[in-house]
């Protein structure tokens, strides 16, 4: 099947610095991939909407100046956690769709965040 | 009421035993059915899509009750490496919706 990558798999972090997670599609070309953001013991929330070359679609509740999104390419989308702070610390997955497949999302291995 | 609504569980079975759950959705105009498997601070993985008819794939058949709005998944002859969390999942447009997922532990 499809393989998409995430980069890095976990990464811990200060308070108030910057996060960049990378999301690949390895195999196939992604008009769009999606963020989600897990806590434990809850179900993944969708974050964004990322097509590429074109703006992110945040769901309601999402600050996008504060999760910065590029699409800018149709292999790669990064999620910025940016002034990172400790209720951030969560597992950030991303999931690529691809061109004249049928609507499975194939999903990253996962960022773990933990903010310090 | 939330839109993805699953018992969580947890499910403990022994080998061999079948367990079945199901998972309840809100909204009338989802599109598209799946099951999802969770192993312990991994990604989802794609278990089935759960179509009208029913489907079954090995050991595992999914139903769906659009009346009563509901998909079920019952695992037969259960083994260890069924360990796992269930999501139900729901899609419409593209959009994925989740439950928070159902935990099933087989025991030897």
């Amino acid at each position: 099947g499809a393989v998409v990558s995430q980069h890095p798999s976990w990464v811990i972090c200060k308070s108030g610095t910057s996060v960049k997670i990378e999301c690949r599609s390895l195999d196939f070309q992604a008009t769009t991939m999606f963020w989600y953001r897990q806590f434990p013991k809850q179900s993944l929330m969708l974050m964004a909407t990322s097509n590429e070359g074109s703006k992110a679609t945040y769901e309601q509740g999402v600050e996008k100046d504060k999760f910065l999104i590029n699409h800018a390419s149709l292999t790669l989308s990064t999620l910025t956690v940016t002034s990172a702070h400790p209720e951030d610390s969560s597992f950030y997955i991303c999931s690529a769709l691809g061109r004249g497949v049928t609507d499975t999302q194939y999903f990253g291995p996962g960022t773990r965040l933990t903010v310090l | 009421r939330k839109e993805v609504e699953q018992d969580p569980g947890p499910f403990n079975v022994p080998e061999g035993a079948t367990v079945a759950f199901n998972c309840t959705y809100s909204n009338s105009a989802s599109q598209s059915f799946f099951w999802y498997r969770q192993d312990c601070r991994k990604e989802p993985k794609l278990l089935m899509s759960v179509y009208s008819s029913g489907n079954e794939d090995g050991r595992f058949t999914a139903q769906l009750n659009r009346a009563s709005q509901y998909i079920s998944l019952l695992i037969r002859d259960s083994k260890l490496s069924d360990s796992a969390t269930y999501l139900c999942v729901f899609s419409n447009d593209y959009k994925l919706s989740f439950g928070a997922g159902t935990t099933v532990t087989v025991r030897a």
